[in-house]
């Protein structure tokens, strides 16, 4: 089955500075990569998703990027900002399902 | 506006207890999900369900039961087999047969007593 591998474990940076997380998966038939942002005590929310025929995908100060030789997907988080400290998830999930494998999750704080 | 309710937010069990955690949906949505999360970890599929009256076991589906009777409800019951049911249990939906999880609710917490 799929494994899905997320670094770093944690994450802090200062207001305004830029953010990336990155992820493995090791399935190739996998083909929809989404990251979720879960805030202390709330559900998971979708953020942005790429699937495999598009490399990079932007959304205001976020952005994801795919590189599918090396079966690794990023997410990118410019000039941030304290409301943006939570702990992010990346999943993968194959064309065949509907089933996501999630990362164990990334703690980003950003420091005022 | 339209969204996932889970109740109760915190619940309890004792030793041998079977207990049910509510996940009701006004979306319209067809599909639904439920997953446990444990510290420190990611997402882990207990059950699904792509349409009323049909749903399908997940990863570790051991301990647990579902029901889906009616479109906006999917509850889903911890039986005393699940021996480890301390988790943060989460219920997630989605448009349409065969998309993935869109919107998720605010989950409950459940712990030993």
């Amino acid at each position: 089955g799929e494994n899905v591998e997320q670094h770093p474990s944690t994450l802090s940076v200062q207001e305004g500075d830029s953010a990336v997380i990155k992820c493995t998966y090791s399935d190739s038939a996998s083909n929809y990569f989404p990251w979720y942002k879960q805030e202390l005590g709330k559900g998971p929310q979708l953020i942005i998703d790429i699937r495999s025929n598009v490399g990079e995908k932007k959304d205001q100060r976020i952005a994801v990027t795919l590189n599918k030789t090396a079966k690794h997907f990023s997410l990118h988080i410019t000039e941030t900002q304290p409301e943006d400290s939570a702990v992010y998830f990346c999943a993968a999930s194959p064309r065949s399902n509907y089933k996501l494998t999630f990362g164990k999750g990334t703690l980003l704080t950003v420091n005022p | 506006d339209g969204g996932i309710t889970q109740s109760p937010k915190y619940l309890f069990r004792k030793e041998g207890q079977n207990v049910t955690l509510s996940c009701e949906q006004n979306l319209n949505h067809d599909a639904m999900y439920w997953y446990r999360q444990d510290p420190g970890q990611g997402l882990r599929l207990i059950y699904y369900s792509q349409i009323v009256n049909d749903f399908q076991k997940g990863d570790i589906a051991e301990g647990y039961s579902v029901s889906r009777e009616k479109k906006e409800s999917f509850p889903l019951t911890v039986t005393s087999a699940q021996k480890n049911p301390t988790a943060f249990y989460l219920c997630a939906s989605s448009t349409d047969r065969g998309s993935r999880p869109q919107h998720f609710g605010d989950g409950t917490r459940l712990s030993i007593l």
